[in-house]
């Protein structure tokens, strides 16, 4: 079935570097999403990325979805402590969402 | 403006009871969405709801029932629980555009099946 693999699957960074975490997909997707879960709470919806190719940026966060809609990534510059958590991607095929298994960021002061 | 609400926020069973979750969706949210998120992995998709029908469903067994209300509101009702269904249940409510819809989710129930 459709898989979305998520790497690295851990990152620790001192504060004010950069991380990045990339999402693939086994099939071609209609959109992908990316979630941020703190420890202990829920996924918080962060965006949406619908058209290949498309780049989107909020504040220190570059989101960017492949050519071929199959893959995606997050960018963050320079950490803050308050980007700890767990970014998630999920792919948009067929009406649900299939996660990947997150990449879990800690952040040192 | 209300966001998800889901209830109750923490729940222990033992092997083989039954559970109701309940989840109610963000105003003016029509599609309602469960997930299954066992500890360190991402949600998984049980199924989705939309009016009052299931119209997707994940891998997951029969044992896994739903409802939709006319109000949009929906519950996940587990059967025979297993010790593995032990798990944070996440619903997610978006609105049908039939392209990509975002989905806001609820804070989730914590199961323990002992």
């Amino acid at each position: 079935g459709q898989q979305v693999m998520q790497i690295p699957q851990y990152q620790h960074v001192q504060e004010g570097e950069d991380f990045t975490t990339y999402c693939n997909s086994s099939t071609t997707l209609s959109n992908i999403q990316w979630y941020k879960q703190r420890p202990g709470g829920h996924p918080v919806f962060l965006i949406q990325l619908v058209k290949s190719g498309e780049v989107k940026k909020q504040k220190r966060l570059t989101f960017q979805f492949g050519e071929a809609k199959k893959n995606s990534s997050l960018h963050i510059t320079a950490t803050q402590t308050t980007d700890v958590g767990t970014y998630f991607c999920a792919g948009g095929s067929q009406g649900n969402l299939i996660f990947g298994k997150g990449t879990k960021l800690s952040v040192k002061p | 403006d209300a966001g998800v609400t889901q209830s109750p926020t923490h729940l222990i069973k033992t092997r083989g009871q039954q559970v109701t979750l309940r989840c109610s969706p963000k105003s003016g949210h029509d599609t309602v969405s469960w997930y299954q998120q066992a500890l360190g992995q991402g949600p998984q998709f049980i199924f989705q709801y939309y009016e009052e029908e299931e119209r997707q469903r994940g891998n997951f067994p029969d044992r896994f029932s739903g409802h939709q209300f006319p109000n949009y509101s929906s519950e996940l009702n587990v059967n025979a629980l297993l010790l593995g269904d032990s798990a944070l249940y996440l619903c997610a409510s978006s609105l049908r555009t039939g392209v990509g819809e975002t989905q806001y989710f609820g804070p989730g129930t914590r199961l323990l099946v002992l």
